[in-house]
């Protein structure tokens, strides 16, 4: 079992629709989680952070976290074609290290 | 957010040259960075971690007399790739770790450094 796991995708939306992207953890003492996006050729950038159970909302995005079922998720609003990317689920060890899942690519289509 | 610069961005090599590349943070200290590679189509692959003042930690499997780690200040620490053979072509990522209260520290991402050996 992978320690972060992500569906490869690609996950299609029409533009304006709500993307839901999903990450499951198999370390339960993981505190805390991350969301970083990659354009291709690029490097990752960081979406949004989360460390207590429940839902942070930064503009367009939503990150969900339950820790006692071990998955975050994603919620992108509003998709637009330019959200179309790799978004890569990460978590922090004890050891500052983060652990990124294989990454689910976003198609956006306009 | 904080900002990790990277340089170059972009090198070709032949095979058995040494590479070095620089990562910086530009507007805060890091006392640890992070060293990735990532092949095409794959996820990131740590490295190594690299700490001001000390050596590198690596990960298994990862050579640490290939891929030599120098951390010698609080805004700088570079990855030399020596000896380069084809093999090692991929995409070199640095990142920067920020430090926060209760466990909320983030790592931000240089660009990457895109390695090709001849």
């Amino acid at each position: 079992q992978k320690e972060v796991e992500q569906n490869s995708g690609p996950l299609s939306v029409p533009e304006g629709a709500i993307a839901s992207l999903n990450c499951t953890y198999s370390d339960r003492g993981s505190q805390s989680f991350f969301w970083y996006r990659q354009y291709s050729g690029k490097s990752p950038e960081l979406i949004m952070s989360i460390y207590s159970n429940g839902d942070k909302e930064d503009g367009r995005f939503t990150a969900q976290l339950n820790k006692a079922s071990q998955y975050v998720s994603l919620l992108i609003r509003d998709s637009q074609p330019s959200d179309s990317a790799t978004y890569l689920c990460a978590v922090r060890r004890s050891s500052y290290k983060l652990i990124f899942g294989s990454g689910t690519r976003l198609l956006v289509r306009p | 957010g904080a900002v990790v610069s990277q340089h170059p961005s972009r090198v070709i090599c032949k095979s058995g040259t040494s590479v070095k590349i620089e990562c910086r943070s530009l507007d805060f200290q890091a006392t640890t960075m992070f060293w990735y590679r990532q092949f095409p189509k794959k996820s990131l692959m740590l490295m190594a971690t690299s700490n001001e003042g000390s050596k590198a930690t690596y990960e298994q499997g990862v050579e640490k007399d290939k891929f030599l780690i120098n951390h010698a200040s609080l805004t700088l620490s570079t990855l030399t790739v020596t000896s380069a053979h084809p093999e090692d072509s991929s995409f070199y990522i640095c990142s920067a770790r920020v430090g926060g209260t209760g466990g909320t520290d983030t790592q931000y991402f240089g660009p990457g450094t895109r390695l090709t050996v001849l």
